[in-house]
């Protein structure tokens, strides 16, 4: 593993369904978030964390529930899916302090029906 | 709440053509900024940072920014784009001691051969 590797890479999913969105760093990073792009929107915060054991709810966290069990693991569940959460979701990670870069993942292309 | 502007949403160029995208940040103190791209079909990467020092920052590919604390802004600029620039570019910002970003909405850039 290089970097942060997300899964699966795209998903159909049907609405009322839970789906769990995985991210893996292998960076030692303490910081994790997960974003969702939605053309003109850009992106937007769903929920992070800044060490493991804790996390905090972003500026979209309705419907998205995370965990952080360990560094390197920040998995982001959908526990019933709505059309409205077709989107890209990216997760990143980085150094908590404020003059780190984030490193981002490949990205889930999520598709609710 | 602190926020992020980028006015140019799309901006269509020609090849040689010379580059600048708008960023705007809210006061709040110390502030570190940043500029990602997000070429075709892929993740965000890093184009370059700013954190403290000479304010013309240059990134990679030919980037460069410049932080004029004055007017609250980070503009990307390029002498001259390829057609390889093609991409979204998004700004961000951190405040105090922060680890959270703020992105945002993106710039398209569409640079026909």
């Amino acid at each position: 593993i290089a970097g942060i590797t997300q899964a699966p890479t795209s998903q159909i999913l049907a609405a009322g369904r839970r789906m769990t969105l995985r991210c893996t760093q292998d960076m030692r990073h303490n910081a994790m978030y997960w974003y969702r792009q939605d053309l003109g929107l850009g992106l937007r915060l769903i929920h992070y964390s800044n060490t493991a054991g804790t996390t905090g709810k972003g500026e979209v966290p309705d419907g998205y529930s995370v965990s952080r069990a360990n560094t390197d693991d920040f998995p982001l569940t959908l526990a019933s899916a709505v059309p409205s959460q077709t989107s890209v979701y990216f997760c990143a990670s980085s150094d908590s302090n404020s003059v780190s870069e984030q490193f981002f993942g490949p990205g889930t292309r999520l598709t609710v029906l | 709440a602190q926020s992020v502007s980028q006015h140019n949403h799309h901006v269509i160029l020609s090849e040689a053509a010379s580059l600048e995208l708008g960023c705007n940040y809210s006061y709040g103190g110390t502030v570190n900024l940043f500029w990602y791209v997000q070429y075709p079909g892929q993740h965000l990467q890093l184009l370059l940072k700013y954190f403290s020092g000479d304010p013309l920052v240059k990134g990679i590919k030919g980037f460069e920014a410049e932080f004029i604390k004055s007017k609250f802004s980070f503009n990307l600029r390029k002498p001259s784009v390829q057609w390889s620039d093609t991409a979204e570019y998004f700004c961000a910002a951190r405040w105090g001691g922060s680890y959270i970003p703020t992105f945002g909405r993106g710039t398209s850039l569409i640079v026909h051969p």
